[in-house]
């Protein structure tokens, strides 16, 4: 069965305090994994898609890279803005468009 | 770019009737259009995938009778909760693929069943 597991669940951080958020996914047939923030009560905000092993892509304060088997967000100099839910979701290539999302971390970070 | 929307973003409504939920990818064609359930802290949900101009494809344990998906052209996707029951309150959320790679997210619906 596809897994995909997000940690930390929760995440606080002060502000300037840098990061990583980690998601591991099931190994075989990864045709793409994404990277998605979620404000409460609105839907995602798609980030970065990152599709072979040493892959990386950089957005503002955000950087994501991948690995065989997990991802890493990485969130250097946060501000309180970038307080969210960040998803993750793979894209196995033998489910075509489909996604499997993780349960995602929540991050605070403080002023 | 990339937009999507939905209409509307929150809706109340009495147990026993039904409420349709309208997605529209605003700036670009969507061959699939997926429809989404979450609870609260909860993650994402995928209820169906849809084709257009096909049947859309249910998840297991979801009731093809009870949400009806109509994806009747290139740019809206129309998800119809029929006869609501309390257990139906979510938050449901569409997104809309150009190909076979990237989703992109509506805003989300809040439904309410009294």
């Amino acid at each position: 069965e596809d897994q995909v597991t997000q940690s930390p669940e929760a995440l606080r951080l002060q502000e300037g305090e840098s990061s990583s958020l980690n998601c591991s996914y099931t190994v075989s047939g990864l045709r793409g994994l994404f990277w998605y923030r979620q404000d409460p009560g609105k839907g995602p905000e798609f980030l970065f898609t990152l599709y072979s092993a040493g892959e990386e892509k950089e957005k503002e304060r955000l950087k994501a890279t991948l690995t065989k088997k997990e991802s890493f967000l990485h969130i250097t100099a946060p501000k309180p803005e970038d307080s969210a839910t960040y998803l993750c979701a793979v894209q196995y290539k033998t489910s075509g468009s489909r996604l499997t999302f993780g349960e995602g971390t929540q991050l605070t970070v403080n002023p | 770019g990339a937009v999507v929307s939905q209409h509307p973003s929150w809706v109340i409504c009495k147990s026993g009737t039904s409420v349709k939920i309208e997605c529209r990818s605003l700036d670009f064609q969507a061959t699939t259009m997926f429809w989404y359930r979450q609870f609260p802290k909860q993650s994402l949900m995928l209820m169906a995938t849809s084709n257009e101009g096909s049947k859309a494809t249910y998840e297991q344990g979801v009731e093809k009778d009870k949400f009806l998906i109509n994806h009747a052209s290139l740019t809206l996707s129309t998800l119809t909760v029929t006869s609501a029951h309390p257990e139906d309150s979510s938050f449901y959320i569409c997104s809309a693929s150009p190909g076979p790679w990237t989703q992109y997210f509506g805003p989300g619906t809040r439904l309410l069943v009294l």
